[in-house]
């Protein structure tokens, strides 16, 4: 059964205070792994998809990071702005686009 | 406007109601899903649609019925909830089912059961 483990369940860093979410993933024929932003009140808002071992995204502060088990999320010199909650998801080898999301990581960057 | 646009945002309900939850995109997208997303727990499919076509009803109580008219819009009718219904239903839309296309959520409805 494909299955998506988020760590740690929420995070609590001080500006500037750089660190990674991690997300473990189970999943026969990963096909893409994709990271979204929510903030409260409002939807997913994407942004990356990786899809193969050793693949690197970047967007500012952000860095996402994939291997064969897991992907991390490094935040560097985090600002206020970017706290939310931090969701993973894959897409296995359903043809039906069905993605399998890990719970979350919720971010509080403190000034 | 632009993106994914979902109303009502707020909406409650008794369990004998009917109602309908609607979204629709301007991406010129031809994938929708339907998703609902409880506290505490993780974000779940519960419908796709490509090209006006349900592929996926991923173990929904009948008490949800999609539609799917054409490749702008989706709604979601709801009847006889239970109070575990509660919940943010999420619509999102990717280009295609593709691997390689992202799927572009909401804001979702807030939906509350008495």
């Amino acid at each position: 059964e494909d299955q998506v483990t988020q760590s740690p369940e929420a995070l609590r860093l001080q500006e500037g205070e750089s660190s990674s979410l991690n997300c473990s993933y189970t999943v026969s024929g990963l096909r893409g792994l994709f990271w979204y932003r929510q903030d409260p009140g409002k939807g997913p808002e994407f942004l990356f998809t990786l899809y193969s071992a050793g693949e690197e995204k970047e967007k500012e502060r952000l860095k996402a990071t994939l291997t064969k088990k897991e992907s991390f999320l490094h935040i560097t010199a985090p600002k206020p702005e970017d706290s939310a909650t931090y969701l993973c998801a894959v897409l296995g080898s359903s043809n039906t686009g069905k993605l399998i999301f890990g719970q979350g990581t919720t971010l509080q960057v403190k000034p | 406007e632009t993106g994914v646009t979902q109303t009502p945002r707020h909406l409650v309900m008794g369990m004998t109601n009917k109602k309908s939850l609607k979204c629709e995109q301007h991406l010129g997208h031809n994938a929708m899903y339907w998703y609902k997303q409880s506290a505490k727990k993780p974000l779940e499919l519960m419908f796709v649609y490509s090209l006006e076509e349900r592929v996926e009803n991923n173990s929904v109580p009948s008490r949800f019925s999609p539609e799917c008219p054409n490749s702008s819009h989706l709604f979601l009718h709801l009847h006889t909830l239970q109070p575990e219904d509660s919940a943010l239903y999420l619509c999102a839309s990717s280009q295609d089912l593709g691997f390689r296309q992202p799927q572009h959520f909401g804001d979702g409805t807030r939906l509350s059961i008495l």
